[in-house]
């Protein structure tokens, strides 16, 4: 079965970058687009990142998303943090008629 | 503006019933796929079911084959979730997502609801 696993946790300082890992297992990352969603407490979830590096109208730029095959990994990148990016994120892909989701990452934002 | 509002959450005992609606707005509802995604109390997010915009392709996650069925009624732009034998693993926020698309297989959601919060106990 398709796996993906992100770190539990990350935290870094207001003004700097973060970056955010989902490695794939059981298959190629690569294969199918990752997808990424920003969970807030008390809020529905919105999408930062689709199709691995497309932004929605509307999140600013200062969130990106990449892939690297070579350690079937995506990436979740968010530039310049604000206290207001502090929040939980999951990748997610599609597999063989499974939406997979990786086990979220809780950023602290201090 | 997608809006989507769910309903229907609540106190169930084991083996119990619950139908969830997630009435939508904003959006030609019939041409888009839609889903249901859970979050266990301090889990992760975990798909559950999805339903083409034409209700002719449904998907199921193993956890939840032959207990819950997803449909939908076109005309009152509203999707439903039945969830019968329900199980205290069950216990969870029920979230509607829509997709970009009127197959489920585009594979990603582009809207989600405020969710609703389903809890299995007797």
């Amino acid at each position: 079965n398709f796996m993906l696993t992100q770190p539990h946790s990350v935290s870094e300082s207001p003004g700097k970058t973060v970056t955010i890992s989902c490695t794939g297992s059981g298959g190629s990352i690569a294969s199918n687009y990752v997808h990424w969603y920003q969970l807030r407490p008390g809020s529905a979830p919105t999408t930062v990142i689709h199709e691995n590096h497309q932004r929605p109208s509307g999140v600013p730029d200062r969130f990106s998303g990449s892939m690297d095959k070579s350690s079937n990994s995506a990436f979740l990148t968010i530039s310049g943090l604000k206290t207001e990016d502090e929040a939980d994120y999951y990748c997610q892909s599609y597999y063989s008629t499974n939406w997979v989701f990786g086990g979220g990452t809780k950023l602290t934002v201090l | 503006e997608v809006q989507l509002l769910e309903s229907g959450g609540g106190l169930v005992q084991p083996g119990g019933s619950l139908r969830l609606s997630c009435a939508a707005s904003g959006f030609t509802f019939g041409s888009y796929a839609m889903n249901w995604v859970r979050q266990a109390p301090g889990k992760g997010l975990e798909w559950v079911l999805s339903i083409s915009g034409s209700a002719t392709s449904t998907y199921y996650a193993d956890s939840v084959k032959g207990r819950f069925t997803i449909s939908r009624d076109n005309s009152k732009n509203t999707l439903y979730l039945q969830m019968n034998s329900l199980r205290a693993e069950d216990t969870a926020i029920y979230y509607c997502a829509k997709a970009p698309g009127s197959y489920p297989e585009y594979g990603w959601f582009d809207s989600w609801g405020q969710g609703t919060l389903v809890t299995v106990s007797s």
